[in-house]
């Protein structure tokens, strides 16, 4: 099955600086690899996705990359703010399949 | 706007007891899922169900049970409740093939002492 590596498990940055979240992946087949934030008790919210047929995707301050051939793809947050401080997760799902696969997830720290 | 909901934010159990943990959304999706998180883990696949009275295993369903008798509803079913499964569980739906956005409900804080 689909195994994803998330690095770091740990991330602080000052605010207004960038922060990038990097994932990994087995499956080639996988063609959609969505990211979601998890705020202190909440439950994950998708922030943005791509699918395989995209190479980059941007909303406002957020961005993700996706490089097939490495099975690797990041998410990338430009100019922190202390609100952007959550857990975050990667994940993907393989072509045909219902089921995502995680990462062990990401804890941004963004300090004022 | 979209709504999975959790019966219980928190609950706690004593090691033995039968467990229920509902689920309700209101999106008319077809898929279902439950997760567990764990620190250290992220979150991981217990059971998901892609249309009613149908389940399937996902990657640790040892222990548990789910039920879906209508579309909108799925629950999770500890039938012998025991400490290791002291966890946060999540609840999410999804729309049918092709459409992957899952949507999560708040979670529920199971303590089984």
């Amino acid at each position: 099955g689909e195994n994803v590596e998330q690095h770091p498990s740990t991330l602080s940055v000052q605010e207004g600086d960038s922060a990038v979240i990097k994932c990994t992946y087995s499956d080639s087949a996988s063609n959609y690899f969505p990211w979601y934030k998890q705020e202190l008790g909440k439950g994950p919210q998708l922030i943005i996705d791509i699918r395989s047929n995209v190479g980059e995707k941007k909303d406002q301050r957020i961005a993700v990359t996706l490089n097939k051939t490495a099975k690797h793809f990041s998410l990338h947050i430009t100019e922190t703010q202390p609100e952007d401080s959550a857990v975050y997760f990667c994940a993907a799902v393989g072509a045909g399949s219902y089921q995502l696969t995680f990462g062990k997830g990401t804890k941004l720290s963004v300090i004022p | 706007d979209v709504k999975v909901t959790q019966s219980s934010r928190y609950l706690v159990k004593r090691t033995g007891e039968k467990v229920f943990l509902e689920c309700v959304q209101d999106m008319d999706h077809e898929n279902m899922f439950w997760y567990r998180q764990d620190p250290g883990l992220g979150l991981r696949l217990i059971y998901f169900s892609y249309d009613v009275k149908m389940k399937e295993k996902g990657d640790i369903p040892e222990g548990y049970s789910v039920s879906r008798e209508k579309k909108e509803r799925f629950s999770l079913i500890l039938e012998s409740a025991s400490t290791n499964q002291t966890s946060m569980y999540l609840c999410a739906s999804s729309g049918g093939r092709g459409r992957n956005e899952q949507f999560f409900g708040p979670g529920t804080r199971l303590t089984v002492l």
